[in-house]
């Protein structure tokens, strides 16, 4: 089967690093999704990866391991307005994405 | 960017009742959109994929014949929940790709349904 594991959720202080993990097992992969989606709100896109490696763009960047099936968001400078899920997406061989459940992030001051 | 404006944001209804909810792409052309439900603190459940000129795609589970969709251009996708109960209220939310497979998918805002 398919399936998409993410912490359920996680705590961090303001201006501090958080590191959200992802690991997938999907039949096929065409690419790595990240989402942030605020309470009552519809999800934002974040990053997309579909190569190994770092994709950085601003406070946030995306890794992506394809022969570990494994991704992390990487948070810096966390601020207040960054509590939220983070919902990890995988497209499968049929270009279907596949949704993990989300991870709550708590940012304490 | 793109964007995917969806309509109404929130609505009550009786039981019983109907209710259509607009989803469209405002600067792109969508041949495909995908409707999505999602309970409180649950993920993301795609309902079925909204394919332009053709029928809808359900996933399994979804009644076809409670969630018609209906997909009659290029930037316009509707979601109509008939006879709608108290277990249908959910949040739903429409999304589409403004190009191929690399390209993210954007969401609407979402439509809050409660059902008394």
């Amino acid at each position: 089967g398919q399936n998409i594991d993410q912490p359920t959720e996680m705590t961090a202080t303001e201006g501090a690093i958080v590191q959200i993990n992802c690991t997938y097992q999907t039949s096929g992969f065409n690419g790595l999704f990240w989402y942030q989606q605020h309470a009552g709100e519809a999800p934002t896109f974040l990053s997309y990866n579909v190569l190994d490696g770092l994709e950085e763009k601003g406070r946030f960047s995306s890794f992506l391991s394809r022969s570990k099936g494994y991704s992390y968001l990487l948070l810096k400078e966390l601020q207040m307005k960054d509590s939220a899920s983070y919902l990890c997406a995988v497209q499968d061989s049929n270009y279907q994405l596949i949704w993990g459940a989300g991870t709550k992030l708590i940012i304490k001051p | 960017g793109a964007v995917v404006s969806q309509h109404p944001s929130w609505v009550i209804c009786k039981s019983g009742t109907s209710v259509k909810i607009e989803c469209r792409s405002l600067d792109f052309q969508a041949t495909t959109m995908f409707w999505y439900r999602q309970f409180p603190k649950q993920s993301l459940m795609l309902m079925a994929t909204s394919n332009e000129g053709s029928k809808a795609t359900y996933e399994q589970g979804v009644e076809k014949d409670k969630f018609l969709i209906n997909h009659a251009s290029l930037t316009l996708s509707t979601l109509t929940v008939t006879s709608a109960h108290p277990e249908d209220s959910s949040f739903y939310i429409c999304s589409a790709r403004d190009g191929e497979g690399s390209s993210p998918l954007h969401f609407g805002n979402g439509t809050r349904l409660t059902v008394t």
